[in-house]
């Protein structure tokens, strides 16, 4: 089966971090960017970073301003989303999303972080 | 970055009706436009990609159009099925989403 699976969501304290994952199967991960996007409680869709098939590019949305690494292992087809330095704002469900020229055509169920004291 | 501005916020309509939402692109992004649609507690999937495209699988009653900075995705007639939130996407450089439609039954 085609599918995405988000896990390492939980609860962290300000300040601290966290490594979201995602585990890839059904299809060639190698041939895909893979995206994470975050949706804070009752907001709207927000896209977090993006990594590219053999990891040649990886972008950041502004807002993280170097807190977030994006990290893949296609041998394992599995993306990584390094998150330090939490803040309150960063509360939401965060869902890993394949990307198919130039659209998310698949995501997974997504992972809930909540960072709060 | 790319804003994209996405109106109404929330919708109200009857079953049958048609129902249009509108995507405005701070600057030109080609077709590079893409419409998803997201029920509570789920994920968002897929419906319209490159403006126009219809994904595999979805009811030909949704549809999508525009180039360049405005864009259209209609429901022609309103199904009980349709009650989610509404979202557009450009993908023109670095993705970013409209701010939603929220989609409920009058």
């Amino acid at each position: 089966e085609v599918q995405l699976v988000e896990s390492g969501g939980g609860l962290v304290k300000p300040g601290g971090s966290l490594t979201l994952s995602c585990a890839a199967s059904g299809f060639t991960f190698s041939n895909y960017t893979m995206n994470w996007v975050r949706q804070a409680p009752g907001k709207g869709l927000e896209w977090v970073s993006s990594i590219s098939g053999r990891s040649t590019f990886i972008y950041y949305a502004d807002s993280l301003k170097g807190r977030f690494t994006l990290s893949r292992d296609n041998a394992n087809n599995s993306l990584y989303l390094q998150m330090n330095s939490l803040r309150a704002e960063d509360t939401a469900v965060y869902y890993c999303a394949r990307d198919f020229d130039s659209h998310f055509d698949l995501w997974g169920q997504g992972t809930l972080v909540t960072v709060s004291s | 970055d790319i804003q994209m501005t996405q109106s109404p916020s929330s919708l109200s309509a009857s079953v049958g009706d048609r129902v249009t939402i509108t995507c405005q692109a701070s600057q030109d992004i080609r077709n590079y436009l893409n419409w998803y649609q997201q029920k509570p507690g789920r994920a968002p999937n897929l419906l319209i990609s490159d403006a126009s495209s219809l994904e595999t699988g979805v009811p030909s009653r949704f549809s999508g159009s525009g180039y360049g900075t405005d864009f259209t995705f209609t429901i022609s007639s309103l199904q009980p099925d349709d009650i989610a939130t509404y979202f557009c996407q450009q993908y023109d450089n670095l993705p970013s989403f409209g701010q939603g439609t929220r989609l409920e039954i009058k």
